[in-house]
């Protein structure tokens, strides 16, 4: 089945460093969401997007709506080793059915 | 309850052997959905209901699958005569509105075919 392009596939990081990922798409998008996944549990929504352009805090992540409604963005700010996981992109084109990309996997170095 | 609820959270199915996944959603959701993901894969849709409707199944993989809301809240998933590459997590999620939403997962059931 179709699943969106997320990078990096997975990265290292040093704790307390800033983390950065992306999903992108070739279809337009209305909405976009952003999931956590630890292991052997389900996916936890972290940020929701509804407008081109959104910008939207929750703590230390931060996600961007793309302009052309084609890409999404993912921060997090001075991460923890807690923030180890698989992280998920979701778009969303006006119905029901949520297309998830295909995973960044950030493991934290304490 | 809390949140989604699914059982079992672990089964092991003999190949041809048929398997019924159960979901309990958020109280009062609309809306009810399952997904499939495989190891290292993000999820798949499967299926989605709105109450006991079931408005889309072009997700499901093949006719031995088979949902149901009979109810429009408690919802299963069956499998049919299992296969090896049926084996996955089995994800359910709802929500409380039918479009532009945000919906929230179960831990899964991960069902192994031997």
């Amino acid at each position: 089945g179709q699943q969106l392009n997320q990078s990096p596939q997975s990265m290292f990081i040093q704790e307390g460093e800033d983390v950065s990922m992306n999903c992108t798409s070739s279809s337009i998008f209305n909405t976009w969401l952003w999931y956590k996944q630890d292991p052997g549990e389900g996916p936890v929504l972290l940020i929701a997007l509804y407008k081109a352009g959104e910008l939207t805090s929750n703590g230390r992540l931060t996600a961007q709506f793309g302009i052309t409604r084609k890409d999404s963005f993912l921060n997090i700010s001075a991460s923890i080793p807690s923030d180890v996981g698989i992280y998920f992109c979701a778009g969303q084109r006006g119905t029901y059915k949520y297309i998830f990309g295909t995973g960044t996997r950030l493991k934290v170095l304490a | 309850g809390a949140g989604v609820s699914q059982s079992p959270r672990y089964k092991v199915a003999k190949r041809g052997q048929d398997v019924a996944l159960r979901c309990d959603p958020i109280s009062g959701h609309v809306s009810l959905f399952w997904y499939q993901q495989a190891l290292g894969q993000g999820p798949e849709f499967l299926t989605y209901f709105q109450n006991e409707a079931q408005l889309d199944k072009s997700g499901l993989p093949s006719d031995r699958f088979f949902a149901e809301r009979p109810e429009g809240s408690v919802s299963t998933l069956k499998i049919q005569r299992t296969q090896q590459e049926d084996s996955a997590v089995y994800l359910c999620a709802s929500s409380s509105l039918t479009t532009y939403t945000e919906a929230f997962f179960g831990q899964g059931t991960r069902l192994t075919v031997v």
